[in-house]
């Protein structure tokens, strides 16, 4: 089955400084690869998406790439801000099935 | 739309006791799911729904029961809580990939 992993647990990061967060994912037939954020004690929430026929997508400070032969897909944050302070999680799924990586604490540091 | 509904927000159990979480959404998804979240941990499976009368085992399924009746509810049921299932519970949706999460539920078993 598939297996998704997460890098780094934690990042802290300078404020305006940027951050990537890392996964890998096992299972080719995975199509679909979402990140989202978990603010502390809220409920996780969908921040960008990609599908395995693009290698990458932005949506004003947040990107994620998508490299379908190594199997890896990256979340990159830029100018971060104080807000980006969250837990990031990654996933993979092949139409039905939801894999997660265990997350990144992301700091921002002021 | 109200999304994915979740009650309760809080809740304590004795040991030995049982009860029910309810979940509903409104909007028509096929798949809905049951996650737990431990302190500092991931997301774990534990029981999904791909319709209205079918229902399947996840990654944590044991002590955990649930049912379909209709397309909207999807409760889980705690048989006889155990201090290991402490944990905040999330209800989940799902439609052309992309997962909805209730508010959550943050059980604690004493």
């Amino acid at each position: 089955g598939e297996n998704v992993e997460q890098h780094p647990s934690t990042l802290s990061v300078q404020e305006g400084d940027s951050a990537v967060i890392k996964c890998t994912y096992s299972d080719s037939a995975s199509n679909y690869f979402p990140w989202y954020k978990q603010e502390l004690g809220k409920r996780p929430q969908l921040i960008i998406d990609i599908r395995s026929n693009v290698g990458e997508k932005k949506d004003q400070r947040i990107a994620v790439t998508l490299n379908k032969t190594a199997k890896h897909f990256s979340l990159h944050i830029t100018e971060t801000q104080p807000e980006d302070s969250a837990v990031y999680f990654c996933a993979a799924s092949n139409d039905y099935q939801l894999i997660w990586g265990a997350g990144t604490k992301l700091i921002i540091k002021p | 739309n109200a999304g994915v509904t979740q009650t309760p927000k809080f809740q304590v159990l004795k040991t030995g006791q049982s009860m029910t979480l309810q979940c509903a959404q409104d909007m028509n998804h096929e798949y809905m799911s049951w996650y737990r979240q431990d302190p500092g941990m991931g997301l774990r499976l534990i029981h999904y729904s791909v319709g209205a009368g079918i229902t399947d085992q996840g990654e944590v399924p044991n002590g955990y029961n649930v049912s379909r009746s209709t397309t909207e509810d999807f409760p889980l049921r705690l048989l006889s809580a155990a201090p290991s299932q402490t944990s905040v519970y999330f209800c989940a949706s799902k439609a052309r990939s992309v997962t909805f999460f209730g508010q959550g539920t943050r059980l604690t078993v004493v």
